[in-house]
């Protein structure tokens, strides 16, 4: 099994459309949750990181499940500009290495 | 403005040719890694460095070399790079302090081809 599977993509929006990405990790200890945006040919981005509690930041809401070792993210009234690859990225207990899922590509269509 | 430079940002060499790309950071991180992204395999990493003098290869070390002399410079080395090699590079880099992990910040990318 992989480490973090995300959906396979690509998703096409029409602008305005409610978006969701899934994504689950196999290491019941990881301890950090994070959702990262890349754009082509350009460097990964930390988008936002991922709580328990679940959290919001403007038209995106991130949110844990611990029992199904399940993250998902959520993009309210897509935007051209969100049109990215969107990494899940998962921490492990006591390490800082990070592990990248492939990414889920984005196209936002007008 | 804090961030991670890598040099080159691009490279086309030839088999069996010495090569070093580096990484620089100013925001006195301690944790630095490298990666290299792959279509259809993501991000991974290759090595990374906890400290001054302290390196561990990470899941795909072979064929690579890194140094750690000084807290901001992090250097990726190729001692005989082979076409398999061909991929998109990125350096990150962390603060470790306070015990939880902090945001990785990433360098533009350093795209090499090994012919």
């Amino acid at each position: 099994r992989k480490e973090v599977e995300q959906d396979p993509g690509p998703f096409n929006v029409p602008e305005g459309a409610t978006v969701a990405f899934n994504c689950t990790y196999s290491n019941s200890a990881s301890q950090s949750f994070f959702w990262y945006r890349q754009d082509c040919r350009k460097e990964p981005k930390l988008l936002m990181s991922v709580y328990s509690s679940g959290n919001e930041d403007g038209r995106f809401t991130a949110q844990l499940n611990r029992a199904s070792q399940y993250i998902s993210l959520l993009i309210r009234d897509s935007k051209l500009s969100d049109s990215a690859t969107y990494l899940c990225v998962v921490g492990g207990a006591g390490s800082y290495q990070l592990t990248f899922g492939k990414g889920t590509k984005l196209s936002v269509i007008p | 403005e804090a961030q991670v430079t890598q040099n080159p940002r691009y490279l086309i060499t030839v088999t069996g040719k010495k090569l070093t790309v580096t990484c620089s950071q100013n925001m006195n991180h301690e944790y630095m890694s490298w990666y290299r992204q792959d279509p259809g395999l993501g991000l991974r990493q290759i090595y990374y460095s906890m400290n001054v003098e302290v390196t561990d290869k990470g899941d795909v070390p072979e064929g690579y070399k890194v140094s750690r002399k000084e807290k901001r410079n992090f250097p990726l080395i190729l001692e005989s790079p082979s076409p398999n090699q061909t991929s998109l590079y990125f350096c990150a880099s962390t603060r470790t302090s306070g015990g939880s992990y902090n945001e990785q910040f990433f360098g533009p990318g350093t795209r090499l081809t090994v012919l």
